[in-house]
This record gives structure tokens, C-alpha cells and sequence, in this order.
């Protein structure tokens, strides 16, 4: 079964710091990594995806994720961080499962970027 | 939220009455979905639709239905017989339901109560 872990409940960073979220997958075959983010009391809006090519993936708002497949990683970063960034954000992997393309969430890291 | 519309925002019901969620979409995507987000537990799917007249179940549809009469229209209903109704219920769509990583969009969702 596939699966997607980010380890970390919270994070929070200063603004103007680095940030970087965690996720770690688990998956058969060739995986698609997504990140999403969500704010309160609204859906979730994409930020990037990883299907192939290059590791480094850049997105939106100046998002960019690291796809490593030795380490079954696809954390989150960002060179310089803003209070807006503060929000919920989702990995998810997209795979094959039970004949279908099944796409499994984490359970969300809360972002909580500090002024 | 992209071209995706749901509602009401905010849903109040009896227990034991049945409710219908509308998600309606115009980006002329294919597959569409509805998940269901508690605290604490991500996003699980409850049903997907990858073409008109075609629905599958996910992994929590007991006591969810839907339908899909028109590639626009998505309508979630939640029985009596769903045991714990309350969440926050997002339906999505992707350009087809197996292709090459296709990312989602989400609707803005609606919050269920039901008392």
C-alpha cells in the first residue's frame, strides 16, 4: 500500500529564514509527488509536482522541492520566508493501487512563519 | 479555488436526514472527486468519477453516494446511514484520472454539522 509520511505536526521559522517541510513517501513503481497548500476554512491550491526529469521542482510563490529517490524524500523549501506562507501544506504521492491511480495525502504540516 | 464552486459554504443538518453537497467545475476536466478532511487526518477520498455516467467508490464510502449526470456536475449526498458525518468536505478535479501526474484542483469546501 502507499503511503506518505511528514513527521513534523508544525513547523516554525522566522521570517526572512530558510524553510523546509518534510515528507517521505512510499510507493510502487515510478512515483508522482505533489505538494498542496491549504488555507484556513478554504481547499487546497498546488504548488508543484514531480513526475520526472530533474530533481529539483519549482512552483509557485517561490516553492521548490528536492526529489530524492534513495531517500524516498520530496521535502518542501524555500529560500526566504514570509508570514503569508503561513498555512497548511500537503505532500502527496500518486501511484498505482488496485488497478487505479490512487492519490494518497499526508496528514498536513501546519507552516507558522514567525515576524 | 480555480474553476471549481461548492455549496453552501457552511452546512447545518439534523441527524438523520440525508444532505446534498454540490460541486460544480468549468475546466472541462474529466475526473472529479470528493474527499473528506477531520483534523488530524488529512484528506481521504470518498468517491472519484473518471468519465460521465461513471463512478468508483474510494475508501470511506459508506454512507456517501453521488452521481454524475454531467461532466460538470459532482454531487456528494451524505445519509443517515454515514455514522459521523461532521467534517469538511472538498471535491477536486483533475484533467483524467490516469495520466501522467495530473494535478488537482479544489473546490472551496463545504463544512458539515450535523447535530
Amino acid at each position: 500500500a502507499q503511503s506518505v509520511a511528514q513527521p513534523e505536526d508544525q513547523v516554525n521559522v522566522a521570517e526572512g529564514n530558510p524553510l523546509t517541510v518534510k515528507c517521505t513517501y512510499s510507493v510502487s513503481g515510478n512515483p508522482y509527488l505533489f505538494w498542496y497548500v491549504q488555507y484556513p476554512n478554504r481547499g487546497l491550491q498546488f504548488l508543484l509536482k514531480y513526475i520526472t526529469g530533474d530533481n529539483l521542482v519549482k512552483g509557485s510563490y517561490g516553492f521548490e522541492a528536492e526529489f530524492n529517490k534513495s531517500q524516498t524524500s520530496f521535502h518542501l523549501k524555500k529560500p526566504s520566508a514570509l508570514v503569508s506562507d503561513s498555512a497548511l501544506y500537503f505532500c502527496a504521492v500518486r501511484g498505482l493501487s488496485g488497478g487505479y491511480q490512487k492519490v494518497t495525502f499526508g496528514i498536513g504540516t501546519k507552516l507558522q512563519v514567525i515576524p | 479555488d480555480g474553476g471549481i464552486t461548492q455549496s453552501p459554504k457552511y452546512l447545518f443538518r439534523k441527524e438523520g436526514q440525508n444532505v446534498t453537497l454540490s460541486c460544480e467545475q468549468n475546466l472541462n476536466h474529466d475526473a472529479m472527486y470528493w474527499y473528506r478532511q477531520d483534523p488530524g487526518q488529512g484528506l481521504r477520498l470518498i468517491y472519484y468519477s473518471q468519465i460521465v455516467n461513471d463512478f468508483q467508490k474510494g475508501d470511506i464510502a459508506e454512507g456517501y453516494s453521488v452521481s454524475r449526470e454531467k461532466k460538470e456536475s459532482f454531487p456528494l449526498t451524505v445519509t443517515s446511514a454515514q455514522k459521523n458525518p461532521t467534517a469538511f468536505y472538498l471535491c477536486a478535479s483533475s484533467i483524467a484520472l490516469i495520466g501522467a501526474g495530473y494535478e488537482q484542483y479544489f473546490g472551496p469546501g463545504t463544512r458539515l454539522t450535523v447535530t
